[in-house]
């Protein structure tokens, strides 16, 4: 029972342009949303997180997007670089649990 | 700054062998984490602990322990050892249960 789902196993991108990675989730208790970033070899970083009472939070190129009606959320960035590639997972929280649920990940490959 | 230490980058072992993968935490933080990641299944929860000398099943706990005696340190043991274990292993830390989690570098286990 996969509740955080990446569809999309790889994107690839033209270095300069926009990648939207997506992300769904089946369970409307989740309070934040995280997005993490991981390098071959090395363990995931945090990049950027939402609360589930706004819709968007930004931070330099990074945005990400959350839509509750259709438990979908997205992660734009702009403009995108060969360093951003990488696997991306999104994440979900219960806030009373604590645990962190992730997706599959989404591995992104910008080329210049 | 905030550092996730484990013991080994890369162990290979045999199938029945004990098996001790360790992470060590300094930022004081109570909450620590004992992923796997695997292809296609992103990270799974292993065991977690709240607290020194408090663990808790996470979703895949079968064939696997945990020990936290002292707060910075996090231990997983593989009891017998077996081929399905063959995996990354991802040690993670927060400070407590709204925080954003800070990882490891992680432990590549091949069991053979």
């Amino acid at each position: 029972d996969q509740q955080v789902k990446q569809n999309s196993p790889s994107l690839s991108v033209q270095e300069g342009r926009i990648s939207i990675l997506n992300c769904d989730y089946t369970n409307s208790m989740f309070d934040y949303f995280l997005w993490y970033k991981k390098y071959p070899a090395e363990g995931p970083t945090f990049l950027i997180s939402i609360s589930s009472i706004k819709d968007k939070n930004e931070d330099g190129r990074f945005t990400v997007f959350l839509n509750k009606s259709a438990k979908h959320l997205s992660l734009h960035i702009v403009p995108s670089q060969p360093g951003d590639s990488a696997v991306y997972f999104c994440a979900a929280l219960y806030n009373q649990g604590g645990k962190l649920i992730f997706g599959q990940g989404t591995e992104l490959s910008v080329k210049p | 700054d905030v550092k996730v230490t484990q013991s080994s980058r890369y162990l290979v072992k045999r199938t029945g062998e004990k098996v001790f993968l360790e992470c060590v935490q300094d930022m004081d933080h109570e909450n620590m984490f004992w992923y796997r990641q695997d292809p296609g299944l992103g990270l799974r929860l292993i065991y977690f602990s709240y607290d020194v000398k408090m663990k808790e099943k996470g979703d895949i706990p079968e064939g696997y322990s945990v020990s936290r005696e002292k707060k910075e340190r996090f231990s997983l043991i593989l009891e017998s050892a077996s081929t399905n274990q063959t995996s990354m292993y991802l040690c993670a830390s927060r400070r407590h249960r709204l925080g954003v989690q800070f990882f490891g570098p992680g432990t590549r286990l091949t069991v053979l």
